[in-house]
């Protein structure tokens, strides 16, 4: 059983560019989350998912989409990469939403130069 | 709005001695509380949760936390930390009917030998 697996582990982006966070999930969650770690702010919600073709915002949306087209995969876009994206990402998934435990993946590590 | 306040971002304690993390939160409406914990370079695992019944709250590896409502407090505790405990906690709470789960800024646990 995998769990929460994010793709890539690492990345090094140029200001400007796009990309794509994977975030996969084998445990038949109805609800997913992308939050940002981030030094001396904890994590903060960017957006989150009840199921498949449902999505919202969070305390931090701006800059990246989501999408939730089934229910094991929540990949967030980056548009258009900044400095102030350069932080740490953690997708996250749980049975239901907010009274389930969060189950987390790894994390991706992210550098907008 | 929920929100959550660790007001210790660091903490060093001896081997062996008892320690206490603190955590406040702040909401309108009744609350789900967690503590979560992040090991490094991992993501986070749940340590412990209170959604009702009962206000002491047992976790793993030894912790508990106690729920007080006229204090809107759910500190942390452990009466002889390990140096395997070196590792960041995070409070987190959620409102009930609130599909986002928002998280303090963290306590870093420093364990000294």
């Amino acid at each position: 059983n995998a769990g929460v697996t994010q793709t890539p582990k690492f990345q090094v982006l140029k200001t400007g560019q796009s990309m794509t966070l994977q975030c996969a999930q084998d445990m038949n969650h109805e609800y997913m989350s992308w939050y940002r770690q981030d030094p001396g702010m904890g994590l903060r919600l960017i957006h989150y998912s009840v199921g498949a073709g449902i999505t919202d915002q969070g305390e931090v949306p701006n800059g990246y989409n989501v999408s939730r087209s089934t229910t094991e995969d929540f990949p967030l876009r980056l548009l258009s990469a900044a400095p102030s994206q350069t932080s740490v990402y953690f997708c996250a998934s749980s049975p239901s939403s907010y009274n389930s435990p969060l189950h987390f993946g790894n994390g991706t590590r992210l550098t907008v130069t | 709005a929920q929100s959550v306040t660790q007001l210790d971002s660091q903490v060093p304690v001896f081997e062996e001695a008892p320690v206490e993390l603190r955590c406040n939160y702040s909401s309108s409406v009744s609350v789900y509380l967690f503590w979560y914990v992040q090991y490094p370079n991992q993501g986070l695992q749940l340590l412990l949760k209170y959604l009702s019944g009962s206000t002491l709250v047992k976790g793993i590896n030894g912790f508990e936390a106690e729920f007080n409502k006229s204090q809107t407090s759910f500190h942390l505790r452990k009466p002889s930390v390990h140096i395997s405990d070196t590792a960041e906690y995070f409070c987190a709470v959620s409102d009930r009917g609130n599909e986002k789960l928002t998280f303090g800024t963290g306590t870093r646990l420093t364990i000294i030998p």
